[in-house]
């Protein structure tokens, strides 16, 4: 079956240090990934978005990697702040020619940066 | 530029009631797409509208539907309600439609249906 999996356990860094949080795919062969960020009882916040050419892309201290043969994309934040900790969501769209407006999401993961 | 607004932000209903919620897009969006969010399933895609034609839905039973009015605003119906509904509704909107098109979510509607 399809589905898109993330780390389901929560992650706790110490400030300062680089968090890389882990989203994988089967079934899909998407042209794209998106990151978002969502904090408590707010919907989510779009961060980056890598396509299956590029295999990496930065912007700030966020770093995200996409490497189609192992069907992962990676998400860094280096300096890690605690104004980070939040649950990031990767997600895709599922369709060949990903022209839908359809995306479908991991289940998030919880990031924890300690002072 | 105002962000996505949702309307109302939270909702109590009884089980067999009718429910519709409302987004307004960010001015000059014309594509709308609205999810579901639950602990235990995620964020799962209801259904996207885009110049006030439904273009794609997602694997929910019918008594879930929707509709875009031709000021890009949507509002989403769920009729019957069941105790598993209770969850975050959540709409986005985007300029165009594909993927490709950074979403932008509203706040969501939190409904519990008792």
């Amino acid at each position: 079956s399809q589905k898109i999996e993330q780390n389901s356990e929560a992650l706790n860094i110490q400030e300062g240090k680089t968090a890389t949080l882990t989203c994988n795919y089967t079934n899909y062969s998407p042209a794209y990934l998106q990151w978002y960020r969502q904090d408590p009882g707010r919907g989510p916040v779009f961060l980056l978005l890598i396509r299956e050419n590029e295999k990496e892309k930065r912007k700030e201290r966020l770093k995200v990697t996409f490497d189609t043969t192992l069907k992962q994309s990676l998400f860094h934040i280096t300096a890690s702040q605690p104004a980070d900790s939040a649950t990031y969501l990767c997600a895709l769209d599922p369709s060949m020619e990903s022209n839908t407006g359809k995306l479908i999401f991991g289940q998030g993961t919880t990031l924890q940066v300690k002072p | 530029k105002a962000g996505v607004t949702q309307t109302p932000r939270y909702l109590i209903k009884t089980r067999g009631q009718q429910v519709t919620l409302s987004c307004s897009p960010i001015s000059g969006h014309r594509s709308v797409s609205w999810y579901q969010q639950t602990p235990g399933q995620g964020l799962q895609f209801l259904f996207e509208y885009f110049s006030e034609t439904q273009r794609n839905k997602g694997n929910f039973p019918g008594r879930f539907s929707g509709r875009q009015f031709s000021n890009s605003r949507s509002e989403m119906n769920v009729s019957t309600l069941e105790l598993g509904d209770s969850a975050l509704y959540l709409c986005a909107s985007s300029v165009g439609t594909g993927g490709l098109n950074e979403q932008y979510f509203g706040p969501g509607t939190r409904l519990t249906v008792t």
